[in-house]
């Protein structure tokens, strides 16, 4: 099946500073990829969706300022989280969809973990 | 609006026995349902979809989903449940917009499973 990769896998940062965290698809393309977080024992909460060579689309009450998203490539899309601070601590998880695996089928990464001191 | 609603929040099963989680989804047309199963600080991996056709549907790992169209529900099964089944299981339901596709997911279920 189709693999994705995150990086880092976990990452501890002081308050104020911005952090980027780069999602891949490896065997694949992906026209689009998708951000998520993920708070403790919570669901997935969509962030944003990716569109290679376009802008994203962010979900109500998601501040693209401080959630930067850039894919710039079929393979690459990164989260820039700025400025960042305690409440942004959280588990990023991206997703990639494959098209011709059937109504947008979407394969996820390992997942980040934001730690804001 | 679409939703999907898992009505366990954890669910505690002996290793060896049969297991059924409840997936119930709101859809104004034929729905794209998935299960997917996240294990800790992991991320999700999908078991297996629904698009069309045969409304039972095989996935990995010995699972297999039902599709039942007058119940709205995608219930996940499997016959008997090893050890390494404990784990978080999110249903989700496809939600096709203008210019693109979205994936709602439920609350999770989380699984537990005794010796």
């Amino acid at each position: 099946g189709a693999v994705v990769s995150q990086h880092p896998s976990r990452v501890i940062c002081k308050s104020g500073t911005s952090v980027k965290i780069e999602c891949r698809s490896l065997d694949f393309q992906a026209t689009t990829m998708f951000w998520y977080r993920q708070f403790p024992k919570q669901s997935l909460m969509l962030m944003a969706t990716s569109n290679e060579g376009s802008k994203a689309t962010y979900e109500q009450g998601v501040e693209k300022d401080k959630f930067l998203i850039n894919h710039a490539s079929l393979t690459l899309s990164t989260l820039t989280v700025t400025s960042a601070h305690p409440e942004d601590s959280s588990f990023y998880i991206c997703s990639a969809s494959v098209p011709q695996d059937g109504a947008d089928t979407q394969y996820f990464g390992p997942g980040t973990r934001l730690t804001v001191l | 609006a679409q939703s999907v609603t898992q009505p366990d929040i954890h669910i505690t099963v002996s290793e060896g026995a049969s297991l059924e989680l409840r997936c119930n989804y709101s859809y104004g047309a034929t729905p794209y349902l998935f299960w997917y199963v996240q294990s800790p600080g992991q991320g999700l991996q999908l078991l297996l979809k629904y698009f069309s056709g045969d409304t039972l549907v095989q996935g990995i790992k010995g699972f297999e989903a039902e599709f039942k169209r007058s119940q709205s529900s995608f219930n996940l099964r499997k016959p008997s449940v090893h050890w390494s089944d404990a784990a978080e299981y999110f249903c989700a339901v496809g939600s096709g917009y203008t210019g693109g596709f979205k994936t709602i997911f439920g609350a999770g279920t989380r699984l537990f499973v005794k010796a």
